[in-house]
């Protein structure tokens, strides 16, 4: 299974676009790329999923590049409630389980 | 209505007792999963039910013994508890094999 790769934390600004990347330069043929939040005592929460190109959805962005080696989660105009860990998975199409998470990047928005 | 639910959400035990976690889930899902997360917030996956079956068993002592009553209901049951068992175990389901996990609100053990 591929082995992801994300910046331990980042510091953003109320109303700012933030851009988290994920290494995951191993990555299968039949694998996709998940991104989850987690906030405090919560378990982690569906953000999106992509194979390649550019995905889109009502909360985020994701950009996954032609090589799939790396992939960016883009926040557009984050607030103070956006604050929480990221992590970026990638997905065995065939068996969700068999999937690693990242070490997960901690977000801290500030006002 | 939860969507997963885990139970009991805390969980404070002495070395050497069992204790168990339930999970339940009424989405209708066909896995179910058991996940560790450490205090370093490592997210680890443990098992995977499909339909009853186990089809992930990763690398967990055998004093875990996973055990799934219906689609909708996978248990933990540890035996023997460690101190390095702490942690918060997260329950999770996803409609088939593949797709979105949606996981429970986490049930914190500490074992002292």
């Amino acid at each position: 299974l591929a082995k992801t790769t994300q910046p331990i934390s980042m510091d953003s600004y109320e109303g700012q676009e933030v851009n988290i990347t994920c290494s995951h330069n191993n990555i299968a043929t039949n694998d996709y790329i998940t991104w989850y939040q987690q906030f405090p005592s919560q378990g982690p929460r569906f953000i999106i999923q992509g194979y390649k190109t550019k995905v889109t959805n009502e909360v985020a962005s994701l950009f996954i590049p032609a090589d799939r080696k790396s992939s960016t989660l883009s926040l557009p105009r984050v607030s103070l409630s956006d604050t929480a860990v990221y992590y970026c998975l990638v997905v065995l199409n065939t068996n969700a389980g068999k999937s690693t998470f990242g070490d997960g990047t901690t977000l801290t928005v500030k006002p | 209505d939860t969507a997963v639910s885990q139970t009991p959400k805390y969980l404070v035990t002495q070395m050497g007792n069992d204790k168990s976690i339930k999970c339940e889930q009424n989405l209708g899902h066909d896995t179910m999963y058991w996940y560790k997360q450490d205090s370093k917030k490592f997210l680890k996956i443990m098992f995977s039910y499909n339909n009853k079956e186990l089809i992930i068993n990763e690398t967990v002592p055998n004093r875990f013994s996973p055990k799934s009553p219906d689609k909708a209901h996978l248990n933990l049951h540890i035996n023997s508890l460690e101190l390095g068992d702490s942690a918060v175990y997260f329950c999770a389901s996803s409609l088939h094999l593949t797709g979105e996990l949606f996981f429970g609100e986490g049930s914190r053990l500490t074992v002292l």
